[in-house]
């Protein structure tokens, strides 16, 4: 069964603790993304990555760090430099990412601040 | 300053009858559109999209309307049942451009039986 795998489904991180989400695929997808959503607010991009070994920020990537060193995985650091980063995190995913193909979405973790 | 809008946060519709969610944006060269479907704690899911070379899809119980001239698409379910209960994003991109998705902040529709 295809799909995008995001785990813990439930985070909680202490002050000044980097706390690493992840992200699996097997759709055997080139592109994969990192999103932020909080509440009343569309979804916001924080890093997305075309291809192995590269990555882009998105338009809210300070605080938070990535790596893509396998084509399946996407795993998001956020870092103690993020200020604010109680919120639900989404993972995605697309065939390819030039041609804004649509994004196949984990079932997120929510990330929340003791 | 947004550039996909969705103006109601909620909306409130009967069982059977006819579900609209409206959707605006700002930047003309958005091309590509689309409907994802949410429920609390999980990933939005692809409903239906649209390319700015039609005015209308439709795809079983959900068509989309875009009108470019005004910079809105409307999401037309009907009939509307209990479990399309959900919150719905519109997205936007300008196609083959990279990676470049716009969402909406979302409408909570409620479908009561």
């Amino acid at each position: 069964d295809g799909g995008i795998t995001q785990s813990p489904k439930y985070l909680f991180r202490k002050e000044g603790q980097n706390v690493t989400l992840s992200c699996e695929q097997n759709l055997n997808h080139d592109a994969m993304y990192w999103y932020r959503q909080d509440p009343g607010q569309g979804l916001r991009l924080i890093y997305y990555s075309q291809i192995v070994n590269d990555f882009q920020k998105g338009d809210i990537a300070e605080g938070y760090s990535v790596s893509r060193e396998k084509k399946e995985s996407f795993p998001l650091t956020v870092t103690s430099a993020q200020k604010n980063p109680t919120a639900f995190y989404l993972c995605a995913s697309s065939l390819d990412g030039t041609t804004n193909e649509k994004l196949f979405f984990g079932s997120g973790t929510q990330l929340s601040v003791l | 300053d947004q550039q996909v809008k969705q103006n109601s946060p909620s909306l409130s519709v009967q069982e059977g009858r006819i579900s609209i969610l409206n959707c605006d944006y700002t930047n003309s060269m958005f091309d590509y559109f689309l409907w994802y479907k949410k429920y609390p704690a999980e990933g939005p899911t692809f409903l239906i999209s649209i390319s700015s070379i039609k005015d209308k899809n439709e795809d079983g119980r959900f068509t989309v309307f875009l009108n470019k001239s005004a910079k809105h698409l409307s999401l037309h379910i009907v009939p509307s049942q209990p479990g399309d209960s959900a919150v719905y994003f519109c997205a936007a991109s300008v196609r083959n451009y990279g990676q470049n998705f716009v969402f909406g902040p979302g409408t909570r529709l409620s479908v009561l039986p």
